[in-house]
């Protein structure tokens, strides 16, 4: 099992729709949580972190945080052709010092 | 606004080449990384570093050094470049007691 598990889609939306990527993580002491967004051929960039579980909004991103199932989403509402990338999940594991684990990432096309 | 930069986009070398590829951050940034990406692969970490002077292995440290002399610069160095080490280097930084990572626009490096 990966440390940090994302579909690697692609997952195609329709422009204006919601688009739900997903992220589960093994190790169950992890404690901060981040999604970056990545176009092809540019670096990561970080657009959220969470740490607490729940929900945590910023703008038309959500992160949700689940820790008792392992797992951790991003939202986009009214998707844009600007958002497709690739967006990987990236969690610090307890005793990670100031590692972070990244996912593979899931890649997102928004249709217009 | 944190910056990281990378001392080259595009790099082209030839097999057995000693290779540098420096990082530099302006945000008085303790903690600094190493990353290759690879298709397929995601993003390794090569080499960090907590402090001047300090380094730490990754998953991926064969091949591969490093240096960090002064805060804000951190190199790392391909000994003898083989055309495996062909791919996007991305260095990142992060602050004392901060987990999100800040990536530079990365180097591509071909090795011939």
């Amino acid at each position: 099992q990966k440390e940090v598990e994302q579909n690697s889609g692609p997952l195609s939306v329709p422009e204006g729709a919601i688009a739900s990527l997903n992220c589960t993580y093994s190790d169950r002491g992890s404690q901060s949580f981040f999604w970056y967004r990545q176009y092809s051929g540019k670096s990561p960039e970080l657009i959220m972190f969470i740490y607490s579980n729940g929900d945590k909004e910023d703008g038309r991103f959500t992160a949700q945080l689940n820790k008792a199932s392992q797992y951790v989403s991003l939202l986009i509402r009214d998707s844009q052709p600007s958002d497709s990338a690739t967006y990987l999940c990236a969690v610090k594991k307890d005793n990670a010092g100031n590692m972070l684990t990244f996912g593979g990432g899931t890649r997102l096309m928004v249709k217009p | 606004d944190v910056k990281v930069t990378q001392s080259s986009r595009y790099l082209v070398k030839r097999t057995g080449e000693k290779v540098f590829l420096e990082c530099v951050q302006d945000m008085d940034h303790e903690n600094m990384f190493w990353y290759r990406q690879d298709p397929g692969l995601g993003l390794r970490l090569i080499y960090f570093s907590y402090d001047v002077k300090m380094k730490e292995k990754g998953d991926i440290p064969e091949g591969y050094s490093v240096s960090r002399e002064k805060k804000e610069r951190f190199s790392l160095i391909l000994e003898s470049a083989s055309t495996n080490q062909t791919s996007m280097y991305l260095c990142a930084s992060s602050g004392r007691d901060r987990d999100e990572q800040y990536f530079g626009p990365g180097t591509r490096l071909t090795v011939t």
